[in-house]
């Protein structure tokens, strides 16, 4: 299994600019998320899906979206990039909630300029 | 405002040292509680999660503790390795009546373990 991977892994953007994160997982997992990274923070959530379909805001969702038409993937679209935007981003996936591990992909580190 | 905070915020070990990293949180009630390793540059990787009932934890020289009425947790490294220089994330999962799973992280202990 391959797990939770993410494309691409660097990207430097102009402000203003869009662009798409691509996060694939191949364990069947039900449950996906998006995450942001920034320097000396803890993690925060962005977006999560609980199903192919269904999706629903986290904690900063604001400058984003998302859609799930398929179990394994999980793509973030960034419209109109900002600097504020400068992070890393983490898909993560689990297969339930309460109690599951969530896996992690490598991670896209992108920087507005 | 649910928090977690962790300290030290860095530490310098030897190879073959213990060491001890802790976790205070004040997300109440809570479901769980996890640790987490991340290697610079990548991923977090899941290294125990513990239920509010439970008290301790291993994971091979990882030993996670919980102290639900202190709201207190620690991660004990045993004989440490250079492959364990890396930021340990803890993380608290609220009890959600809704959907999602809206984990609270701290901001992590990043550990250096030298020859």
């Amino acid at each position: 299994n391959a797990g939770v991977t993410q494309t691409p892994k660097f990207r430097i953007l102009k402000i203003g600019q869009s662009m798409t994160l691509q996060c694939a997982q191949d364990m069947n997992h039900n449950y996906m998320y998006w995450y942001r990274q920034d320097p000396g923070m803890g993690l925060k959530l962005i977006y999560y899906s609980v199903g192919a379909g269904i999706t629903d805001k986290g904690e900063v969702p604001n400058g984003y979206n998302v859609s799930r038409s398929t179990t394994e993937d999980f793509p973030l679209r960034l419209e109109l990039a900002a600097p504020s935007q400068t992070s890393v981003y983490f898909c993560a996936s689990s297969e339930r909630v309460e109690t599951d591990t969530q896996y992690f992909g490598p991670g896209t580190r992108l920087t507005v300029l | 405002k649910n928090q977690v905070e962790q300290s030290p915020q860095s530490l310098i070990i030897l190879e073959g040292k213990n060491c001890t990293l802790q976790c205070n949180y004040t997300v109440s009630p809570f479901s769980n509680l996890r640790w987490y390793k991340q290697d610079t540059g990548r991923g977090p990787v899941s290294l125990t999660i513990m239920t509010f009932s439970e008290n301790t934890k291993s994971n091979g020289r990882y030993t996670a503790t919980l102290d639900a009425d202190t709201k207190q947790s620690s991660l004990h490294i045993t004989a440490s390795q250079l492959s364990d220089s890396a930021s340990y994330i803890c993380v608290v999962s609220p009890i959600l009546t809704g959907g999602g799973n809206k984990l609270t992280f701290g901001t992590g202990t990043q550990l250096k373990v030298e020859l």
